[in-house]
């Protein structure tokens, strides 16, 4: 069965620390690596991930996968407050039906304190 | 351009009654999935349909059904509810079936089963 494991599963950090967020996946014929950030309800897609070694960035965000070791990690330097939220992980790869489909890490909740 | 919409957003039911959620995706968008969301379990892949075809389920029981109509709206339905089913549940739109790539997540339907 696909699987995808996250850690930790929260962190408690000062403002301005920088933060490496994990995520190892088992899943079948993999696709993609994607994460996403929920502050209240709905997740906001962040990043997207297909290749080894490219590292994705967007602002103080980044992450890289390693398709060899099957892992990914999300950075987020100088944090703030508004950079708390829940973080989710989700691996993408082929359904017994044989389609494309997601599955989802629990979550690493991160909180900021000012 | 509208976002994801789903309704209700809050619902109280008690065991053994049944409810349906709705789910109106992005505007363009054929591929509706849903996904139930717990503390404990992370986000769980219900189904996706796209095209009003079902095209992925996951391991839930047939107590948790779904469908999509010719305008790409979806419905779910739980019937015989128990505790264990309180949750948010969370629909995402796409343009693409599968979900490999970005998903466009609703801001959920908290249902609570007394």
């Amino acid at each position: 069965e696909d699987k995808v494991v996250q850690s930790p599963l929260s962190l408690v950090v000062h403002e301005g620390d920088t933060v490496t967020l994990n995520c190892s996946y088992e899943v079948t014929n993999f696709r993609s690596l994607l994460w996403y950030k929920q502050e209240k309800k709905a997740p906001t897609f962040l990043f997207m991930l297909t290749s080894s070694g490219i590292e994705k960035k967007s602002g103080r965000l980044s992450s890289i996968l390693d398709k060899k070791e099957l892992f990914s990690i999300l950075n987020i330097t100088a944090t703030q407050t508004g950079d708390s939220a829940i973080y989710l992980c989700a691996a993408g790869g082929i359904s017994n039906f044989g389609n494309e489909k997601l599955t989802f890490g629990t979550g690493t909740r991160l909180t900021i304190i000012p | 351009k509208a976002g994801v919409t789903q309704t209700p957003r809050y619902l109280i039911k008690t065991r053994g009654q049944q409810v349906t959620l709705s789910c109106s995706p992005i505007s363009g968008h054929r591929s509706v999935s849903w996904y139930q969301q717990t503390p404990g379990q992370g986000l769980q892949f219900l189904f996706e349909y796209f095209s009003e075809t079902q095209r992925n389920k996951g391991n839930f029981p047939g107590r948790f059904s779904g469908r999509q109509f010719s305008n790409s709206r979806s419905e779910m339905n739980v019937s015989t509810l128990e505790l264990g089913d309180s949750a948010l549940y969370l629909c995402a739109s796409s343009l693409a079936s599968g979900g490999t790539g970005e998903l466009f997540f609703g801001e959920g339907s908290r249902l609570t089963v007394l």
